[in-house]
């Protein structure tokens, strides 16, 4: 079963308009984290947010805000007023069990959104 | 600030020859991964490592080797190339301590196996 599913290959969004990328998770941990990274035509992955399982509140960053619903096990990124250079691929990527208990928690990507920012 | 550096950033190779792939981090993060990305499949974990001389398989570890003599350099060999490892791959590093949530990125080796 996949990790993390990302059902929107691609995307299209008005400039200045907002957009959610969907994202879901499987997990039996209690702890874990969310991340989103971004990557432009250019090939390099840019950090974008992050949301721990135990945070209450949702991640913002900017334009960028997590929508964490933890039964739902969604966390969709939502980029508000779109500009022209957030064009890119997006992936969702978990991180698995306690942050410093010894072990190395995997990382686990999606299949990534590219999305298309129209003028 | 040089992060993760990657070398080489392209290379073209016939089936059958051997390569490296050198990473190389200069934030004294513990960890370190490998990761290759394909169209369509997203990042999918080679190898990784917690320290020096401790390494592990990730998903897709055959057809790979790694080795982490020092802190700061995680290479990766390809021992016997074949078309099937064309792919694009990513170093990427992180701490072991607080806040050791982000995994930072080199700019990636593309690599085409002929």
């Amino acid at each position: 079963a996949q990790k993390i599913t990302q059902t929107q290959p691609g995307m299209f969004v008005q400039e200045k308009e907002a957009v959610t990328l969907d994202c879901t998770y499987d997990t039996s941990d209690q702890s874990y984290g969310l991340f989103w990274y971004k990557q432009p035509s250019s090939g390099e992955m840019i950090f974008l947010i992050y949301q721990g399982s135990y945070d209450e509140q949702n991640a913002t960053e900017g334009r960028y805000s997590l929508n964490f619903q933890k039964a739902r096990k969604s966390a969709n990124l939502v980029i508000s007023a779109s500009q022209l250079g957030d064009s890119a691929m997006y992936f969702c990527a978990m991180r698995e069990g306690f942050l410093n208990s010894g072990g190395y928690q995997k990382v686990t990507f999606g299949t990534g959104t590219k999305l298309q920012v129209i003028p | 600030n040089a992060g993760v550096t990657q070398t080489p950033k392209f290379q073209v190779l016939k089936t059958g020859q051997s390569m490296t792939l050198q990473c190389a981090q200069d934030m004294n993060h513990e960890y370190m991964s490998w990761y290759r990305q394909d169209p369509g499949m997203g990042l999918r974990l080679i190898h990784y490592s917690v320290g020096a001389g401790i390494t592990d398989q990730g998903e897709v570890p055959n057809g790979y080797n790694v080795s982490r003599s020092t802190t700061e350099d995680f290479p990766l060999r390809l021992l016997s190339a074949a078309p099937s490892q064309t792919s694009v791959y990513f170093c990427a590093s992180r701490s072991g301590g607080p806040g050791a949530n982000v995994l930072t990125f080199g700019a990636g080796s593309r690599l085409t196996v002929l």
